[in-house]
């Protein structure tokens, strides 16, 4: 069974400083793996992905993510935050053998400050 | 717009009593999810259809909830006697089977249940 832990509930930081929000799973299979962001009182959207190939992926508004396979990783950063990416973002994970089911991490409160 | 509609956006009821949702997905999408999310936590898998039929169901969704997909295009979720735990927002996405897809959901705005 696969499972996301996030292991930051919530991230303060100053504006413009950088941001890593990590991310680790456990599958038993090959994953694609998945960061959601949602801002107050809107739905879900995909930041970015990882479905196979470089490791490094970029995304949109700025944020990359690596995949770490060894570490079961995919943690996400930005260089320079901003207070509009203040919102909660979610890691998932899918399963690549067919499979449709998404497991989604707790989320990490990310709280831009001026 | 394109994107996947839920209907209502907000659905306030007494314990007790039946609520149905709808989502409309994509169009050209086949594959339709619930998902129940409460403060502080992630999507939780609730269900999930393959044009009209449901593939699987969550071990934890309890027989007063069903959903169907009757013409494989939209979708509603219906709770009878609902309970106050039930109080979360539900939320729909759809995704392709192209295998350039890879499994990409895209989600709707929710609907936010309060049970009284």
């Amino acid at each position: 069974a696969q499972s996301v832990t996030q292991l930051d509930s919530q991230v303060p930081v100053f504006e413009e400083a950088p941001v890593e929000l990590r991310c680790n799973y456990s599958s038993s299979v090959s994953v694609y793996l998945f960061w959601y962001v949602q801002y107050p009182n809107q739905g879900l959207q995909l930041l970015l992905k990882y479905l196979s190939g470089s490791t490094l992926v970029k995304g949109i508004n700025g944020f990359e993510a690596e995949f770490n396979k060894s570490q079961t990783s995919f943690h996400l950063r930005k260089p320079s935050v901003h207070i509009s990416d203040t919102a909660e973002y979610f890691c998932a994970v899918s399963e690549n053998t067919g499979g449709f089911k998404t497991i989604f991490g707790a989320g990490t409160r990310l709280f831009v400050k001026a | 717009d394109t994107g996947v509609s839920q209907d209502p956006r907000h659905k306030i009821t007494k314990r007790g009593q039946n609520v149905t949702f709808r989502c409309d997905p994509i169009s050209e999408h086949n594959r339709l999810y619930w998902y129940r999310q409460t403060l502080g936590q992630g999507p939780e898998f609730l269900t999930y259809f393959q044009n009209e039929a449901q593939l699987e169901k969550s071990r934890l969704l309890s027989d007063r909830f069903s959903a169907e997909r009757p013409k494989g295009s939209f979708s509603t979720l219906e709770i009878q006697r609902t309970e106050q735990g039930d109080s979360a927002m539900y939320l729909c996405a759809s995704s392709s089977t192209w295998s350039g897809s890879r499994n990409e959901q895209f989600f709707g705005p929710g609907t936010r249940l309060t049970v009284l």
